[in-house]
């Protein structure tokens, strides 16, 4: 497949443990972050959002919280699997639903 | 089955020679993006179109163009392209008013 990522941080984790990955935003005018998984060879895929009145969201096995004192947000996943392997990148609305701009990524490594 | 799809997945070509990749989406919806990805860059969005015959530029609109004269398609046009838009290219779609965006599975264009 396609690869796309050439020396972004990596985190390892052994399956089963909890993974945290975290995301330093740029603008503290932004009102939406989210979070996409991109495996090798594929296009992203959306995970999970948060607007930023909250300050933590749970979807199914994923909570994504929210710091805007320090601009900082961040994806744990409970209980990763060998499937949560990929890049996950977070990226932050700049304005309306269609201006929305990436982080550069970092990628998941699950040890089995 | 709901899905983005692009054509073609790879192309290489020779700078100056006009080229058209396609974007076409079965999910009625009404929001397209075209990005472009590159190792250490993340996605930056190239353009985007909010409904049939509404466009405008994203970050990185330099050398290229769209057009979205139906809903479904969204096709990204490169004039006369340089080495430099050698890159995976990804087009997504998503429903008014939501970030969850559908990403096609890429096209990696290599300009010589």
């Amino acid at each position: 497949g396609e690869s796309v990522g050439l020396h972004l941080p990596t985190l390892s984790v052994q399956e089963g443990d909890n993974s945290i990955i975290n995301c330093a935003y740029s603008n503290s005018a932004s009102d939406y972050f989210i979070w996409y998984k991109q495996e090798s060879g594929k296009g992203p895929q959306f995970i999970i959002d948060i607007r930023s009145n909250m300050d933590k969201r749970q979807g199914q096995r994923v909570t994504v919280l929210l710091n805007k004192t320090v601009k900082h947000l961040s994806l744990q996943i409970a209980a990763t699997q060998p499937g949560d392997s990929a890049v996950y990148f977070c990226a932050e609305n700049m304005g309306g639903y269609q201006k929305v701009t990436f982080g550069t990524g970092t990628k998941l490594q699950v040890i089995p | 089955e709901a899905q983005v799809t692009q054509n073609p997945r790879y192309l290489i070509t020779v700078t100056g020679k006009k080229l058209t990749v396609t974007c076409s989406q079965n999910m009625n919806h009404e929001y397209m993006s075209w990005y472009r990805q590159d190792p250490g860059l993340g996605l930056r969005q190239i353009y985007y179109s909010m409904n049939v015959e509404v466009t405008d530029k994203g970050d990185v609109p330099e050398g290229y163009k769209v057009s979205r004269k139906e809903k479904r398609n969204f096709p990204l046009i490169l004039e006369s392209p340089s080495p430099n838009q050698t890159s995976l290219y990804f087009c997504a779609s998503s429903y008014r008013d939501t970030y969850e965006q559908y990403f096609g599975p890429g096209t990696r264009l290599t300009v010589t």
